[in-house]
């Protein structure tokens, strides 16, 4: 199993311009979720997702679009990058999503808005 | 808002030393989790300890968690070269069993030295 996998790894942006942030998990599990880590202020969750088609807001979700049409794939979409979204990017998963249960994370997208 | 805080910020040790790294909480929590982020790469699950529980080992690693206190503390033993890190306590709130509420602390750099 490849686990929790991102990509790309590495991504520039312009002010204004959108991505998306591709996860992609081949554990079959129903949660999966995203991160952003920044210098000095930990992991704050952004959206997460408990199944396929199923997705809620976490701490931090303006500025960020989710969907999850299947069980496999969690992207994130950034429609207007903002400098303030320069961050490192981490998605997470477990198998059903309670809270007795570790997250798999995945390497992380590291992005920078100039 | 951040949920769990790590005590110290910053650890250097000798090799062969005992690494010992605190987290303090506000609310009630389900569980406690451990997780360890080597430089550029994901987060790994260590350990997690639920609320019932006081004390919990693997391996080289000690978890105790004091309700009454409202804090966990993380003991590496005999550490190596390897242990270098960065060490994150995350706590699910007892609102909700879901990993939808597992909050990350901003983490403990762990340095040790050969």
């Amino acid at each position: 199993n490849a686990g929790v996998t991102q990509t790309p790894k590495f991504q520039v942006l312009k002010t204004g311009q959108s991505m998306t942030l591709q996860c992609a998990q081949d554990m079959n599990h129903e949660y999966m979720s995203w991160y952003r880590q920044d210098p000095g202020m930990g992991l704050r969750l952004i959206h997460y997702s408990v199944g396929a088609g199923i997705t809620d807001q976490g701490e931090v979700p303006n500025g960020y679009n989710v969907s999850r049409s299947t069980t496999e794939d969690f992207p994130l979409r950034l429609l207007s990058a903002a400098p303030s979204q320069t961050s490192v990017y981490f998605c997470a998963s477990s198998p059903t999503g309670w809270s007795n249960e570790k997250l798999f994370f995945g390497s992380g997208t590291q992005l920078s808005v100039l | 808002s951040q949920q769990g805080e790590e005590d110290p910020q910053a650890l250097s040790i000798q090799e062969g030393e005992n690494a010992t790294m605190n987290c303090s909480y506000k609310t009630s929590i389900n569980n406690l989790q451990w997780y360890r982020q080597n430089s550029g790469r994901g987060l790994v699950h260590l350990i997690l300890i639920r609320s019932n529980e006081r004390e919990k080992h693997s391996g080289r690693l000690r978890v105790t968690l004091d309700t009454s206190k409202k804090s966990s503390s993380l003991l590496i033993t005999a550490s190596r070269a390897a242990d270098t890190a960065s060490y994150f306590c995350a706590t699910a709130r007892t609102s909700t069993g879901a990993n939808s509420k597992l909050t990350f602390g901003k983490g403990i750099t762990l340095s040790v030295r050969p």
